[in-house]
């Protein structure tokens, strides 16, 4: 099982930005996805979530409305489109597979760097 | 919005047991994991549905949750244990973290 994620760095407030996900070893359209933001210092924060077929998508109130999950499970591609971005959205992005059967998050990816600054 | 919550910092000297818990409403009626996360490396699940280790997680792991607090708890405490460690729980179908623990193996 492989996550590699890409598309981060710097941009300026109010910009955009399309982070990448691909996974390989496994079948990405048999497993719900994930993005998880770490901010040095804060933690963890769950972004968003994906259903398998991509028909239903999930946010944290905190980018809901300015980011949007979507997949492309030909391609075995996760992707997290960032609009209005905000510089407390600066943080490493990392996208998370959940199990195929039970719901538990089983495997992350290294991530990649947002940086939104002036 | 449902919150968790875990002491910034724990500390433990090796060979001991060490003990991170989890805190929030009712925690005990909903499934909790813990992430592990090294600087620089991708984070790892450590223990799943409360209490069930993931392959190729060591048995020195170990987890409970119950009431308002979920528990991960960490046997013959290793200088590799030294780690932030993440209780995360489920919210209806959305994910809650917590805070995070920086355990220090001293």
């Amino acid at each position: 099982v492989q996550l590699v994620e890409s598309g981060g760095g710097l941009v300026q407030p109010g910009g955009s930005l399309r982070l990448s996900c691909v996974a390989s070893g496994f079948t990405l359209g048999s497993h719900w996805m994930h993005w998880v933001r770490l901010v040095p210092g804060k933690g963890l924060a769950w972004v968003a979530r994906i259903k398998t077929d991509g028909t239903t998508s999930l946010y944290a109130d905190s980018v809901k409305g300015r980011f949007t999950i979507s997949r492309d499970n030909a391609n075995n591609t996760l992707f997290l489109r960032m609009n209005s971005l905000r510089v407390d959205d600066s943080a490493l992005y990392f996208c998370a597979r959940e199990h195929v059967v039970e719901n538990w998050i089983d495997s992350w990816g290294q991530g990649t760097l947002v940086t939104v600054s002036s | 919005s449902y919150e968790v919550t875990q002491p910034p910092s724990v500390s433990v000297s090796p060979g001991q047991t060490a003990t991170i818990t989890c805190s929030g409403d009712k925690l005990g009626d909903k499934y909790v994991s813990w992430h592990q996360h090294k600087s620089g490396q991708r984070p790892v699940a450590v223990m799943y549905q409360d209490a069930k280790r993931p392959s190729g997680i060591s048995e020195r792991f170990s987890g409970s949750n119950s009431g308002n607090t979920a528990t991960l708890t960490i046997s013959g405490t290793r200088a590799m244990d030294e780690a932030d460690y993440y209780c995360q729980a489920w919210d209806r179908s959305t994910v809650v973290f917590g805070g995070g623990t920086k355990l220090t193996v001293l």
